[in-house]
């Protein structure tokens, strides 16, 4: 079964750091581009970044707002990709999907079932 | 950036409605657009990629169509379990931006 499992959620304070992690099953990880999309309580989505194949060397892409503070990275060994979350703020406070792109499409074929960041004091 | 604006935020028709989504981009995005149905509590699925490709396994009371800077999305005979809020997404160029959100409700 193709399936992707988020993990790492928690209560964090502001300012602090969390790395969440996502594992996938199912399908041939290595060739898939990665992306994380959040979406904070009563809200719509937001697009956070993507992580390419190795085929373009894992290159990244990020929102403007976590630029310069959240970190995607992957292991293909482990078929998990993974996102560091940095001086965060009470506005990171969302649930956090990770999905796979589709091979033949940039859209967003597979999704997680999420993991939630709260940030607070 | 691409910014992405849905209409109308929230809907109410009875099942058997013919209901349409509109999507617009504040620049022209070919057909580099997705449509996702989220249920409540749930995470999002893709319903259509490429403007009106239907995903596998999604009904064909689906439909998407458009191009350039305007998209519709079209449930041809609404049904209960079609509940849900539905989102656009660019993915022309990163950042890959979403629209706000309809919200479909049963009147």
């Amino acid at each position: 079964e193709v399936q992707l499992v988020e993990s790492g959620g928690g209560l964090v304070q502001p300012g602090g750091s969390l790395r969440l992690s996502c594992v996938a099953a199912g399908f041939s990880f290595s060739d898939h581009y990665m992306e994380w999309v959040r979406q904070a309580p009563g809200e719509g989505l937001e697009w956070v970044g993507r992580i390419r194949n190795i085929a373009k060397s894992h290159t990244t892409e990020y929102a403007a707002s976590v630029k310069g503070r959240f970190i995607i990275s992957r292991d293909d060994s482990k078929n998990s990709v993974y996102l560091q979350l940095n001086s965060l703020k009470t506005e990171d406070t969302a649930v956090y999907y990770c999905a796979r792109e589709a091979s033949y499409d940039y859209a967003m074929d597979v999704w997680g079932k999420g993991t939630t960041v709260t940030v607070s004091s | 950036d691409v910014q992405m604006t849905q209409s109308p935020s929230s809907l109410s028709a009875s099942v058997g409605d013919r209901v349409t989504l509109t999507c617009r981009a504040s620049q022209d995005i070919s057909n580099f657009l997705a449509w996702y149905q989220q249920k409540p509590g749930r995470a999002p699925k893709l319903l259509i990629y490429a403007e009106s490709t239907l995903h596998s396994g999604v009904p064909s009371r689906f439909s998407g169509s458009g191009s350039g800077t305007d998209f519709t999305l079209t449930i041809s005979s609404l049904q209960p379990e079609d509940v849900a809020t539905y989102y656009c997404q660019n993915y022309k160029s990163a950042p890959f931006t979403f629209g706000g959100g309809t919200k479909v409700e049963i009147k």
